[in-house]
């Protein structure tokens, strides 16, 4: 079973504030990636990280950053929480070299008010 | 332009009523295909990868095959703990990116 971790499960906060959501895996799992669910709808990749120091957008990413100081850790950011961002967020990881399955953390659910 | 589109959106089924999800895809060079199942509030769970057309993967009630095409997901004799999400997701494209599809609503009424 695949260990990923997710704080704070679920969150509610005013517009404008910065706000850090958690993620961390203790498999030693090089890749990690960030989502955003909307109910009914399909997984949106908002950043991704292929090891330390290295961090990429994805298609949803202009609002967000993340780091990736530590093989275990990938924290999503966001400077400005706007009620857009109300969502659910979810973070993944991937072991292996060639095979893409992910492990996915339990998710983060965020309302912006 | 690749694509992922799951059908039916939504299946509601009687407790023993076998049926299959399908997954269509559009995407140069396949590397994986993935399904996924996922509990209201929670993340995905991982099943099944498929990687060549004719592959096919069993777990418990739940088996996956692959086309050049699509792939389907057959669930054989469904119990109401099978009710869920199931997502699927390709690997690949020219951006070499992973892809999902809005998933199929599953609902097995006891």
């Amino acid at each position: 079973e695949a260990d990923i971790y997710q704080t704070p499960r679920y969150l509610v906060i005013g517009t404008g504030k910065k706000i850090t959501l958690e993620c961390s895996q203790t498999m030693g799992h090089d890749k990690m990636y960030w989502y955003q669910q909307d109910p009914g709808m399909e997984l949106h990749l908002i950043h991704y990280s292929y090891g330390v120091n290295s961090t990429e957008k994805g298609d949803l990413s202009s609002e967000s950053t993340v780091s990736r100081i530590r093989t275990e850790h990938f924290p999503l950011t966001l400077e400005s929480a706007r009620p857009s961002h109300t969502s659910q967020y979810l973070c993944a990881s991937i072991g292996g070299l060639i095979s893409y399955e992910q492990y996915f953390g339990p998710g983060t659910r965020l309302t912006v008010t | 332009e690749d694509q992922v589109t799951q059908s039916p959106e939504a299946l509601r089924l009687q407790e023993g009523e076998s049926s299959s999800l399908n997954c269509s895809y559009t995407v140069s060079g396949l590397r994986g295909l993935f399904w996924y199942r996922q509990d209201p509030g929670k993340g995905p769970e991982f099943l099944f990868t498929l990687y060549s057309a004719g592959e096919e993967k069993e777990k418990e009630r739940l088996k996956a095959t692959l086309t050049k095409k699509e792939s389907f997901l057959h669930i054989t004799a469904p119990k109401p703990e099978d009710s869920a999400t199931y997502l699927c997701a390709v690997h690949g494209g020219r951006d070499d990116k992973i892809i999902f599809g809005k998933g199929t609503r599953l609902h097995i009424l006891p």
